[in-house]
């Protein structure tokens, strides 16, 4: 069974258009996190959910709105699409925010903007 | 200055070889660290935590200089599927992990 799913692998879209990635964990984790791989390959944090609360907001824009219906499920919503939105975005979950635990991964999706 | 600096690399080792990354963090309040692992086109994977004592597992070798803010992976007996990159993470308290820009590793056969 696979621990953290994203949906979907790969997204090509045009500019302006709107979009969702979802993230489902089955492993009764607290806290779910989106985050953001650039070209460069560096993992940057954009949002951290704890029992469906956002907790961390990083200064992204506005364009991106997470969405937690319950603690297992944490998707991104993204209005009019930049090109420089193309990226591989990452959800990731853990067991309790603040302790000594590293994160699960979902495979990713890769967001292509045309 | 980043949170979290690596050398980006690329290594280029033979197998069988022993190959060291560092790693150097800006905040001297980070309690929690790991490093992890990313094949290409992959998530990112736990590799191992980082103790304070240092710690071992199998060919990997962790260590922690908290004075010096430094944190160094040493891999021994170098495989080819050990190819990847090896990303240093810190954790500040109860805040999310913040990841560096990775170190590009090819085992050469």
């Amino acid at each position: 069974d696979t621990a953290v799913s994203q949906t979907p692998k790969y997204l090509v879209t045009q500019m302006g258009n709107d979009k969702s990635i979802k993230c489902e964990q089955n492993l009764g984790h607290d806290t779910m996190y989106w985050y953001k791989q650039d070209s460069k390959k560096f993992l940057k944090i954009m949002f951290s959910y704890n029992n469906k609360e956002l907790i961390i907001n990083e200064t992204v824009p506005n364009r991106f709105s997470p969405k937690s219906p319950d603690k297992a499920h944490l998707n991104l919503h993204i209005n009019s699409l930049e090109l420089g939105d193309s990226a591989v975005y990452f959800c990731a979950s853990s067991q309790v925010e603040g302790a000594s635990y590293g994160y699960t991964f979902g495979s990713g999706t890769r967001l292509t903007v045309v | 200055r980043k949170e979290v600096e690596q050398d980006p690399g690329p290594f280029n080792v033979p197998e069988g070889a022993t190959v060291a990354f560092n790693c150097t963090y800006s905040n001297s309040a980070s309690q929690s660290f790991f490093w992890y692992r990313q094949d290409c086109r992959k998530e990112p994977k736990l590799l191992m935590s980082v103790y304070s004592s240092g710690n071992e597992d199998g060919r990997f070798t962790a260590q922690l200089n908290r004075a010096s803010q430094y944190i160094s992976l040493l891999i021994r007996d170098s495989k080819l599927s050990d190819s990847a990159t090896y990303l240093c993470v810190v954790r500040v308290g109860a805040r999310q992990l913040t990841f560096g820009s990775g170190t590009q590793l090819t085992v050469l056969p």
